[in-house]
């Protein structure tokens, strides 16, 4: 079946634009989680939805990053004037519900901001 | 808070050779503990899971036991392949904490032929 599907793959923007990632869940599953990898970070946080609620954002680095999730499936993550230090790859992952179910990783957008 | 240490990498081997990559946590309750593998160019898979003490999680020739004594998850391989070349995240979830991921920096692997 179907995975987690991310877009776009890639992404370059200039620095103080506003960029949107898309997440596309498996069918079915709904819990959704956001994750950032960054060289000398590692994978980090950023926010959790259970159905289209998300009652963990305690990851997301500032007040320029939000997210939202429509009808219980796709997510869009959003970074508002955009800064060098979120250049990374932010990955999207979903597990059937918020238990202690696998959650299954996309492939990820790779986001470069000159 | 919840935290995951995984020794540093890169770790370099040859082929048939034996594999561990220690684990540990620090966790309040009793976390879920996890590793995924990141292969060059592609997305993180799930290897293996353990969802409380003692239980041992095993796939592809890999194994790592959840000792909570020692509070480690080492990954092990009896006899590492080329393809097992990849990047190895050590993982925990813990129920209190919305079930997010705290994740291990990473540990590379490279199997030589």
């Amino acid at each position: 079946g179907a995975g987690v599907s991310q877009s776009p793959s890639n992404k370059v923007t200039e620095k103080g634009k506003d960029v949107e990632l898309r997440c596309d869940p498996i069918s079915g599953h709904t819990a959704l989680y956001w994750y950032r990898q960054s060289l000398g970070q590692g994978l980090e946080f950023l926010i959790y939805f259970q159905g289209n609620s998300a009652p963990d954002k305690s990851g997301l680095p500032s007040d320029r990053f939000s997210a939202e999730r429509t009808g219980g499936s796709v997510s869009t993550l959003t970074i508002q004037r955009t800064q060098q230090e979120d250049s990374a790859v932010y990955l999207c992952a979903s597990s059937l519900t918020s238990g202690r179910d696998t959650q299954y990783f996309g492939p990820g957008t790779r986001l470069t901001v000159l | 808070g919840d935290s995951v240490t995984q020794m540093e990498g890169p770790v370099t081997l040859s082929e048939e050779a034996f594999l561990t990559i220690n684990c540990t946590y620090t966790a309040t309750g009793y976390p879920s503990l996890f590793w995924y593998v990141q292969y060059p160019g592609e997305g993180l898979q799930l290897l293996l899971k353990a969802t409380k003490a003692d239980d041992k999680g095993s796939n592809k020739g890999f194994e790592a036991t959840y000792r909570k004594e020692t509070t480690s998850f080492h990954l092990e391989k009896g006899s590492v392949q080329v393809s097992d070349s990849a990047v190895y995240f050590c993982a925990l979830m813990n129920a209190g904490n919305n079930r997010k991921l705290i994740w291990g920096l990473g540990t590379s692997l490279a199997v030589n032929p």
